[in-house]
């Protein structure tokens, strides 16, 4: 089994619904961040969290929300998806003491018709 | 804020040869880290390597080595007697010790390998 897992792995949705992507992870880590993936411009942070309580909007947050239920679990949702935000989500984890090496979900390919 | 530069969105190489990935980056902070990352065809990201900025000797992990030049602000990777399986895309990133060591990444740089 993955280290860090992402459900659903793939998704269709219209313009307007609500999304929750979920992230678990067994590695202990506290670190855990949603990136997406857009062809051309790389992974770019949406929000990171460093503990269950410490939640941070990173580069591109608006129109999105998360939620750290507990260490291992970090959700992201889309409250009312739009077009634009079909794209490759993927989380990651990292410890704190080697906070740059990220480990990666396999991703969730999430198209908003 | 951070920048990374990846000029090549895609290259070539023939199998057994070896192949050198660009990245440049940019900040005013002197302790950072340069990581390069592989994603296959199958969509994980994979870590291949890293450098820390007050590292004297280029990394090295295997085929994978990275090319540090930090007056120039360079990290190339460089991947010998390439493999068909090191067809994939290829990202750059930096994190920085002074801004919470949140990975920046560039835009990567499609790598196929041809027989």
């Amino acid at each position: 089994d993955a280290d860090v897992t992402q459900t659903p792995r793939n998704r269709i949705t219209k313009t307007g619904k609500r999304i929750m992507l979920e992230c678990s992870q067994t590695k202990g880590h506290d670190r855990m961040y949603w990136y997406r993936q857009d062809p051309g411009l790389g992974l770019r942070l949406i929000y990171y969290s460093f503990d269950v309580k410490d939640i941070n909007k990173g580069e591109i947050s608006d129109g999105y929300s998360v939620s750290r239920q507990a260490q291992a679990k970090f959700s992201l949702s889309l409250e009312s998806a739009i077009p634009n935000q079909t794209a490759l989500y993927f989380c990651a984890t990292s410890e704190r003491t080697a906070p740059g090496e990220l480990f990666f979900g396999e991703g969730s390919r999430l198209t908003v018709l | 804020a951070q920048k990374i530069t990846q000029t090549q969105p895609g290259m070539f190489v023939q199998e057994k040869e070896a192949v050198t990935l660009d990245c440049t980056y940019d900040t005013s902070d002197q302790s950072y880290g340069l990581f390069w990352y592989k994603q296959p065809s199958s969509g994980e990201m994979i870590f291949l390597i890293y450098q820390g900025s007050y590292d004297e000797q280029n990394a090295t992990e295997g085929r994978y080595s990275l090319n540090f030049q930090k007056a120039r602000k360079s990290a190339n990777l460089v991947i010998s007697a390439s493999q068909l399986g090191d067809s994939a895309m290829y990202f750059c990133a930096m994190s920085v010790n002074n801004a919470g060591n949140m990975l920046t990444f560039g835009g990567g740089t499609r790598l196929m390998v041809k027989p």
